[in-house]
């Protein structure tokens, strides 16, 4: 069974920085590819960024620059590191990974939730 | 950039009767290596994304083959056949042809009557 478990949200003031963490089991991490994707709350979804298996990143225009998407293999874990933090940037952050086949976003996790205010 | 478009944007259905949502896309989400990456994806209420169909017409495992997807091009249709009480819920399709970018539709509320 595949599990992806984030944790690192929180409260966290404008300008601050925070680490999202997402431990992957069932799912290696480094074969496929790796998201984050973030709903504002009552809104829609919105990708965020995204780390291929051969290391290529990506980012949304909104956080490109403020945030860096990386990973540990040995952990087979993901992370986002966001800094510059807005009140924007609000959301319940999920982590999805991706398979090859499907050109989609196969697992996602229950969320951590990112609160930016002061 | 490409832009999703989805209609209804809400769609009150009665029971154990059929659903049917539209996605449109700005451009041809046919990718240069055939395949068209259009998912969709459906959010139940407090729960996350699930992933429904992919490549317009691929029922992901374990989803009831009452959801059916088709479409070409630009225009894409996710339809249930018979809607059940569990159905409730957000429906997003997603673009993935446009690397390394990924695109979704504003979402459609599924409710019963």
């Amino acid at each position: 069974e595949v599990q992806l478990v984030e944790s690192g949200g929180g409260l966290i003031q404008p300008g601050g920085s925070l680490r999202l963490s997402c431990a992957a089991s069932g799912f290696t991490v480094s074969s496929n590819y790796m998201s984050w994707v973030r709903q504002a709350p009552g809104k829609g979804l919105e990708w965020v960024s995204v780390i291929y298996s051969g290391g290529s990143t990506y980012y949304a225009d909104s956080v490109k620059g403020r945030f860096t998407i990386s990973r540990d293999n040995s952990k087979n874990t993901l992370y986002l590191q966001m800094n510059s933090l807005r009140a924007e940037d609000t959301a319940v952050y999920y982590c999805a990974g991706g398979g090859y086949g499907s050109g989609s976003f196969d697992y996602w996790g229950q969320g951590t939730l990112v609160t930016v205010s002061s | 950039d490409i832009v999703m478009t989805q209609t209804p944007l809400s769609s009150p259905v009665t029971l154990g009767q059929p659903a049917s949502i539209s996605c449109r896309s700005s451009q041809s989400l046919v990718h240069s290596d055939g395949n068209t990456y259009l998912s969709w994806l459906q959010q139940r209420p407090g729960q996350p994304p699930r992933l429904l169909i992919y490549k317009i017409s691929n029922r992901f495992s374990g989803v009831p083959d009452r959801f059916s997807g088709s479409g070409a091009g630009t225009d894409f249709t996710l339809k249930i056949s018979r809607v059940e009480a569990e159905d409730v819920g957000v429906y997003y399709c997603m673009q993935a042809t446009q690397f390394p970018l990924f695109t979704f539709g504003p979402g459609t509320k599924v409710d019963i009557k």
